[in-house]
């Protein structure tokens, strides 16, 4: 499976914006690119995901290096609630058609 | 529309009881799967399921049973619990094969082993 790069943790002030990278060098030219945030003692949940373009949501932007080897997930006014653990998670389907997780980037955020 | 729903949140069992965690998703998905999350680590795929009557391994499926009768309910076995299986447990729901979907995740189950 194609791997992915994010840095263990990140700290940022409330109501700034923060930019967390993901690099993933080996992507595969169908990889999508999914984006999941865990809340302290929840399950996973979808934040965005993109192929080629950037893409943007009610939560987040996902800005995509033209190569694709690498991604950043924009917030973009930080709260105290998006204080989590975010995966980028390179997803393909096929065989186990499950989720690969790395270990995530902690985000803090401090009020 | 309640989602995944997990039962139970939490669970202490003694070594070599059995148990059975219960998911259910009212989202009509097909694909139907369990991992597991140890401290620190990212999740594991355990077992998963693409339709009713259908299931297979993920990664880490020793110690585990599953079995998918329904389309909403894909409940994760314990035979014989060992400290090892200490963990929080997940389930997920989505439609299979599309990549464009994203999967819906319970709450979890918190299981400690003693």
């Amino acid at each position: 499976d194609a791997k992915t790069t994010q840095p263990n943790s990140m700290e940022s002030n409330e109501e700034e914006p923060v930019h967390l990278p993901c690099n993933h060098s080996t992507i595969s030219g169908t990889d999508y690119i999914h984006w999941y945030r865990q809340l302290p003692s929840q399950g996973p949940e979808y934040v965005i995901h993109g192929l080629t373009s950037n893409v943007n949501n009610r939560m987040a932007s996902l800005a995509i290096a033209e190569d694709r080897k690498s991604s950043t997930l924009i917030l973009h006014r930080a709260t105290l609630r998006d204080a989590a653990v975010y995966y980028c998670i390179l997803y393909s389907g096929g065989g186990a058609d499950g989720l690969t997780f790395g270990k995530g980037t902690h985000l803090i955020i401090q009020p | 529309n309640a989602g995944v729903t997990q039962t139970p949140k939490f669970q202490v069992l003694k070594t070599g009881q059995s148990m059975t965690l219960q998911c259910a998703q009212d989202m009509n998905h097909e694909y139907m799967s369990w991992y597991r999350q140890d401290p620190g680590m990212g999740l594991r795929l355990i077992h998963y399921s693409v339709g009713a009557g259908i299931t297979d391994q993920g990664e880490v499926p020793n110690g585990y049973n599953v079995s998918r009768s329904t389309t909403e309910d894909f409940p994760l076995r314990l035979l014989s619990a060992a400290p090892s299986q200490t963990s929080v447990y997940f389930c997920a729901s989505k439609t299979p094969g599309h990549l464009n979907t994203e999967a819906f995740f319970g709450q979890g189950t918190r299981l400690t082993v003693v």
